[in-house]
């Protein structure tokens, strides 16, 4: 069981908007960034959002990240079946000293 | 273009040690403010964090594996390793390289993983 609470799956209709929350503690997400990372089937992680909110040079703004108190959320516009992954929040806890990832989330685009 | 390559047995034996190379090209591991961290993520089943390295050899460990992991690194070679003793079938896995900042699980940069199975 992830430290990081994700649920274990979403979906929504292509065009529509999604949102996928990541909920931690004062510890992990509650003092540290989160970033956010999308996995296509049988491929590697690809990071989407990072420090809470920023984009990578190449992600759409269809990809919005926030961050309030000990959770954050993931937001996903304009939904496409290309949009189809499962995806991970992770941040940093200061207790462990150590990485932590969310259990992730299987978006499903109908 | 920076990029990661993992390296080593995809098979090993129940009880032995588990050992991986990750390879740095396009830029230098000694680059500040990275760490070379590995992650696995077990058929089926999620992320989770192992541990990182700084060039200079400062590491953190999951304290769930940390009696079990060595991270090493070796900046002539452009290098870092990961070794994993005692294994079980519970340690398969696709194991994943990756340079990330400070206090940060992953970052942009990943290998393209390696599945690595533990069986007699």
């Amino acid at each position: 069981q992830s430290v990081l609470t994700q649920p274990p799956s979403v979906s929504a209709a292509p065009g529509q908007k999604v949102t996928i929350s990541c909920s931690g503690s004062s510890s992990n997400i509650g003092n540290n960034y989160v970033s956010w990372y999308q996995q296509l089937p049988g491929t590697a992680p690809k990071l989407l959002i990072y420090d809470n909110n920023k984009r990578p040079s190449g992600i759409p703004d269809r990809f919005s990240g926030s961050k309030s108190g000990t959770s954050a959320t993931l937001g996903i516009t304009g939904l496409q079946t290309g949009d189809e992954a499962d995806y991970y929040c992770g941040t940093w806890d200061s207790s462990l000293s150590a990485g932590l990832f969310g259990g992730g989330t299987k978006l499903t685009v109908l | 273009q920076l990029q990661l390559q993992e390296s080593g047995p995809g098979l090993v034996k129940p009880s032995e040690t588990l050992s991986l190379t990750c390879t740095v090209s396009g830029g230098s591991i000694s680059s500040s403010s990275y760490y070379w961290g590995w992650i696995r993520q077990p058929p089926g089943k999620g992320l989770e964090w192992i541990g990182s390295i700084y060039y200079s050899g400062s590491t953190y460990y999951n304290p769930s594996l940390k009696s079990r992991v060595t991270i090493s690194v070796d900046t002539s070679k452009n290098q870092f390793s990961l070794k994993l003793s005692s294994v079980t079938a519970a340690d398969t896995a696709v194991y994943y390289c990756a340079r990330h900042p400070e206090r940060a699980a992953a970052g942009t940069v990943w290998g393209q993983g390696t599945l690595v199975t533990v069986s007699s």
